[in-house]
């Protein structure tokens, strides 16, 4: 039962365009959620989270948007540029016994073309 | 500040032995987390250690263990070695258990 998922194995956008990346879940005790970067043979670089008290989290061009009614969260990346061209996985955790436990979806590869 | 270091980076055993992989968080961090990432299974808890303690386990057998010194440096072991192992091993710290986790560069491990 796969609790987190990216629906969309890959997505091409142009520089200096929006890169908006999707991620759904099913399991209603996940409340913070985060984001990673992965360039090939490297460890996922964090990006940004969100707590489920919060529907929108900003940094830079990274913002994250939860809708805790739809199980849904969102990364928009404005503007994309070429270095951004990589695999983005969300991630979910839930309270108590979940602690430390990251569950997470199966990656979107973000080509960002110049 | 350094970040999180695995050692070794790349390995290569042979089916029936096992291994040990090390893993240094960044310093400060008590909570070291492990991940074994696939092309099919895609990126998979293994375990959380927290102050020495093991916190919290995924769904692997018995044949994946792992433990955490009182200088939060930890080690994971995978004894019968199968081919299915075969994967990039992750390690992660956090500061506490509701920061962000910091991965290290991973160990690959190939089971021949």
């Amino acid at each position: 039962d796969q609790q987190v998922k990216q629906n969309s194995p890959s997505l091409s956008v142009q520089e200096g365009r929006i890169s908006i990346l999707n991620c759904d879940y099913t399991n209603s005790m996940f409340d913070y959620f985060l984001w990673y970067k992965k360039y090939p043979a490297e460890g996922p670089t964090f990006l940004i989270s969100i707590s489920s008290i919060k529907d929108k989290n900003e940094d830079g061009r990274f913002t994250v948007f939860l809708n805790k009614s739809a199980k849904h969260l969102s990364l928009h990346i404005v503007p994309s540029q070429p270095g951004d061209s990589a695999v983005y996985f969300c991630a979910a955790s839930g309270r108590s016994s979940n602690t430390g436990k990251l569950i997470f979806g199966q990656g979107t590869t973000l080509q960002v073309k110049p | 500040k350094a970040g999180v270091t695995q050692t070794p980076r790349y390995l290569i055993k042979t089916r029936g032995q096992q291994v040990t992989l090390s893993c240094s968080p960044i310093s400060g961090h008590r909570s070291v987390s492990w991940y074994q990432q696939t092309p099919g299974q895609g990126l998979q808890f293994l375990f959380e250690y927290f102050s020495e303690t093991q916190r919290n386990k995924g769904n692997f057998p018995g044949r994946f263990s792992g433990r955490q010194f009182s200088n939060s440096r930890s080690e994971m072991n995978v004894s019968t070695l199968e081919l299915g192992d075969s994967a990039l091993y992750l390690c992660a710290s956090s500061l506490s258990d509701r920061s962000e986790q910091y991965f290290g560069p991973g160990t690959r491990l190939t089971v021949t």
